[in-house]
């Protein structure tokens, strides 16, 4: 079985805090990717990364940044964090390149006051 | 713009019966289409995936693809109070990249 876990399931955060999630898979897939989850937006794509130290932007990178140094492990980072970043935030594996089946974490919920 | 389109619901449907949930696509290079279940507070599940026109069967799921009206869709079978969850439809299109709907809450009462 696929088994991606993420650091935290709660985590409250101030205003202007710098803030790290993190995401480790055993799989040794190329491909991990994070999401975002909001209530009426659904799911939105935010960077990928389909290999050590390489990243892409997804749909909506503004305000974060990520960081791929080991393949089993992607980090997405909130330089500044702010109220508008409080969401469930979700992250991803793909099975390999043929399927492209997408694994998820259990979510981290994050809360920006 | 690629779009997924799902209705919201809820869909609500007696113990027992079959649950139909829709969902159709816009870009019409998507190749892989994928139903999720979540669970409210969990992180969703994959429970089906398709890759070529007409149905693929996993237990009381079953999974439709009808390319030529870009329209995918999720049976089922005898469903039971615990299927009770929001499904997600999710497409993947030739940049290898998913878009997912908004997702149906499905109420199964017993």
């Amino acid at each position: 079985d696929v088994k991606v876990t993420q650091s935290s399931r709660y985590l409250v955060k101030r205003t202007g805090e710098k803030v790290f999630l993190e995401c480790v898979q055993d799989m040794d897939h190329e491909n991990m990717f994070w999401y975002r989850q909001d209530p009426g937006l659904g799911l939105r794509l935010i960077y990928f990364s389909y290999d050590v130290k390489m990243k892409e932007k997804g749909d909506i990178p503004e305000g974060y940044s990520v960081s791929r140094e080991k393949k089993e492990r992607f980090s997405l980072i909130l330089e500044s964090a702010s109220t508008n970043q409080t969401s469930m935030y979700l992250c991803a594996t793909d099975t390999d390149s043929s399927s492209y089946e997408q694994y998820f974490g259990p979510g981290t919920r994050l809360t920006v006051t | 713009q690629k779009e997924v389109e799902q209705n919201s619901g809820p869909l609500s449907v007696p113990e027992g019966a079959i649950a139909s949930l829709n969902c159709t696509y816009s870009d019409r290079g998507s190749q892989s289409f994928f139903w999720y279940r979540q669970y409210s507070g969990k992180s969703p599940e994959l429970i089906m995936s398709i890759y070529s026109n007409g149905d693929k069967e996993d237990g009381r799921f079953t999974a439709q693809l009808n390319k030529a009206s870009q329209y995918v869709s999720l049976l089922i079978r005898d469903s039971q109070p615990s299927d009770s969850a929001t499904y997600l439809c999710a497409v993947k299109d030739a940049g290898n990249m998913l878009t997912f709907g908004g997702g149906t809450r499905l109420m199964v009462k017993p």
